[in-house]
């Protein structure tokens, strides 16, 4: 399948400050969703950028989708100790045979944020 | 509207045995998939169902397997368990995959062999 590489791995800020986290493929994504997992718990959705070049902003959240759609990034502004967590970008491939329905996962970036 | 049910919460089997993990959807949800998630490894997909047809596997070993009810229940089986099936096993449902709808996850059962 198509894998995307996420990076940092871990990223440690003071709050208040800013934090972005980026997914780069190799080959064009037809979409990226975003998920954020709290310490112990499941991953839950945040969005989904399906458009060339599209941002999307909730509240200090914003999230954008590369021009050629092989890379994505979220980047929160001013971090809050709420933030913290694991943030993975997914992507799935409904027109490949073989990844009709499967999501593929960056491997996260652990936020840790202190107050 | 209740989420995504996924029992048991935590599991502890000793290696060789089998495990039943169970999961069920949100109401209306047609599509079931399982992940198995690894400090090492991340979120691996295992497979999907929809309408009680396996529609898409991950590269696991056959020792993983699953099936889908007609109420859209899903259960995965892991047979001859082995130290590195320790995991989180995430279910997530969608009205459907194939239309790049989000995936609801549940809480997730968290296995250790031993």
């Amino acid at each position: 399948g198509q894998q995307v590489m996420q990076i940092p791995q871990y990223q440690h800020v003071q709050e208040g400050e800013d934090f972005t986290t980026y997914c780069n493929s190799s080959t064009t994504l037809s979409n990226i969703q975003w998920y954020k997992q709290r310490p112990g718990g499941h991953p839950v959705f945040l969005i989904q950028l399906v458009k060339s070049g599209e941002v999307k902003k909730q509240k200090r959240l914003t999230f954008q989708f590369g021009e050629a759609k092989k890379n994505s990034s979220l980047h929160i502004t001013a971090t809050q100790t709420t933030d913290v967590g694991t943030y993975f970008c997914a992507h799935s491939d409904p027109h490949g045979s073989s990844n009709t329905g499967k999501l593929i996962f960056g491997q996260g970036t652990t936020l840790q944020v202190k107050p | 509207k209740a989420g995504v049910t996924q029992t048991p919460r935590y599991l502890i089997k000793t290696r060789g045995q089998q495990v039943t993990l169970s999961c069920s959807p949100i109401s209306g949800h047609r599509s079931v998939s399982w992940y198995q998630q690894t400090p090492g490894q991340g979120l691996q997909f295992l497979f999907e169902y929809f309408s009680e047809t396996q529609r898409n596997k991950g590269n696991f070993p056959g020792r993983f397997s699953g099936r889908q009810f007609s109420n859209s229940r899903s259960e995965m089986n892991v047979s001859t368990l082995e130290l590195g099936d320790s995991a989180l096993y995430l279910c997530a449902s969608s009205p459907d995959r194939l239309m790049n709808t989000e995936a609801f996850f549940g809480q997730g059962t968290r296995l250790t062999v031993v």
